[in-house]
């Protein structure tokens, strides 16, 4: 099963639009901490936020937001009236302790690429 | 402040040889981790390095391996290169180990071409 699970593939809105990505996680640990990472066409991966599972509040910065909901192992994105400069590809992660070993892993979702058009 | 730095950001290998990467972390960061960046397998960690110790692996086969230096600079080798190792392979660096889950800074890759 996939700890880390980015369902849309691909999204491609207008300028203006807002729009909402999705994540969803799984993990047996009680302490793990969720992130969003941006890749833009450059290739460099650019860090956008960090979450620890103790913190449930939403947090806004500028035109993005996230969403974190443990009841539903979801930590959502949405990008409110996007821009051009906003296509990439955005990935989700998890940092969790494995069981087995007890070291900390970083497992990446598959990645949403959202294409804004002009 | 510089960011992190890759080097080469560009190679060409073939099958059977052997290379090595190297990363150049934000200065005063300690901690270096390597990411394998592939269409099929998506992004996967590959190491972190902490004050020169391997701290955390992934699940990648003895062929890949690193070294961190006492200036922080890591090093990745990849023994007989298979046509699956190519790849975008990303170095990031922390203040923090990933254990505590600090903020991480992604160098722009090396692109590794096998034939």
């Amino acid at each position: 099963a996939q700890k880390v699970t980015q369902a849309q593939t691909e999204i491609s809105v207008v300028e203006k639009e807002d729009v909402t990505l999705d994540c969803v996680y799984e993990t047996r640990d009680t302490t793990y901490y969720l992130f969003w990472y941006k890749q833009p066409p450059s290739g460099e991966l650019v860090f956008l936020i960090r979450r620890n599972s103790f913190d449930e509040q939403n947090e806004i910065s500028g035109r993005y937001s996230w969403n974190f909901q443990k009841s539903t192992s979801s930590f959502n994105f949405t990008i409110t009236a996007s821009q051009v400069v906003d296509s990439a590809v955005y990935f989700c992660a998890l940092s969790e302790a494995l069981e087995d070993t007890g070291r900390r892993a970083l497992t990446f979702g598959s990645g949403t690429r959202l294409q804004v058009q002009p | 402040k510089a960011g992190v730095t890759q080097t080469p950001r560009y190679l060409i290998k073939t099958r059977g040889q052997q290379v090595t990467l190297s990363c150049s972390p934000i200065s005063g960061h300690r901690s270096v981790s390597w990411y394998q960046q592939t269409p099929g397998q998506g992004l996967q960690f590959l190491f972190e390095y902490f004050s020169e110790t391997q701290r955390n692996k992934g699940n990648f086969p003895g062929r890949f391996s690193g070294r961190q230096f006492s200036n922080s600079r890591s090093e990745m080798n990849v023994s007989t290169l298979e046509l699956g190792d190519s790849a975008l392979y990303l170095c990031a660096s922390s203040l923090e180990q990933l254990a505590r889950s600090g903020e991480q800074f992604f160098g722009p890759g090396t692109r590794l071409t096998v034939l």
